[in-house]
């Protein structure tokens, strides 16, 4: 079982479309993220969520809206894709709490968007 | 040895030799660092963690290594093998707050 998967994986579509990523985890953990990727392999945090209530939300446009219907999801939503939204977009669970052994960041496999 | 590539700074070994991945973090408030390994086409997969009470830390093959006084990490990989090759990340956290990942190192292991 994956413990963190997103679908989908490869997404091409034109600009101006609106798209979903889904993405569910099966460790019980009460935050979940999302995180960007650009072409020079840089992540970075866009949203979290900590049973169901959103916690962080970086300088992201708000043509990104996350939803999270029960803690073991939280799906992103993409309104009006424009050329720059072409990346890597990823999903990751965690504990919640301070740092530490334990309350690492588990990711999953990625939904490459391509934006034409 | 070290070299700035198009993207990520690169660190090309042979296989057998030993890895050394260094990182500089931005901020001494941090508690909590991890190291993650991405493979093409898959996502960040844990590796190793350390906190900051800790200056060593050792796992299979990896040992990771934290100075707090100049505010460097580093993942030490023995016997460095062809399925070692990745892109390695270096994440920092401090108390709650979410992990900071660094830029990102590629290691590219010939055989």
């Amino acid at each position: 079982d994956t413990a963190v998967s997103q679908t989908p994986k490869y997404l091409v579509t034109q600009m101006g479309n609106d798209k979903s990523i889904k993405c569910e985890q099966n460790l019980g953990h009460d935050t979940m993220y999302w995180y960007k990727q650009d072409s020079k392999k840089f992540l970075k945090i866009m949203f979290s969520y900590n049973n169901k209530e959103l916690i962080i939300n970086e300088t992201v446009p708000n043509r990104f809206s996350p939803k999270s219907p029960d803690k073991a999801h939280l799906n992103l939503h993409i309104n009006s894709l424009e050329l720059g939204d072409s990346a890597v977009y990823f999903c990751a669970a965690s504990p919640s709490g301070a740092g530490g052994v334990g309350n690492t960041i588990y990711f999953g496999e990625g939904s490459w968007l391509t934006v034409v | 040895g070290e070299s700035v590539g198009l993207h990520l700074p690169t660190l090309s070994v042979q296989e057998g030799d030993n890895s050394i991945i260094n990182c500089a973090y931005s901020n001494s408030a941090s508690d909590y660092f991890i190291w993650y390994k991405q493979e093409s086409g898959k996502g960040p997969q844990f590796i190793i963690d350390i906190r900051s009470n800790m200056d060593k830390r050792q796992g299979q093959r990896v040992t990771v290594l934290l100075n707090k006084t100049v505010k460097h990490l580093s993942l030490q990989i023995a016997a460095t093998q062809p399925g070692d090759s990745a892109v390695y990340f270096c994440a920092e956290k401090m108390g709650y707050s979410t992990l900071t990942f660094g830029k990102g190192t590629m290691l590219l292991v010939s055989p």
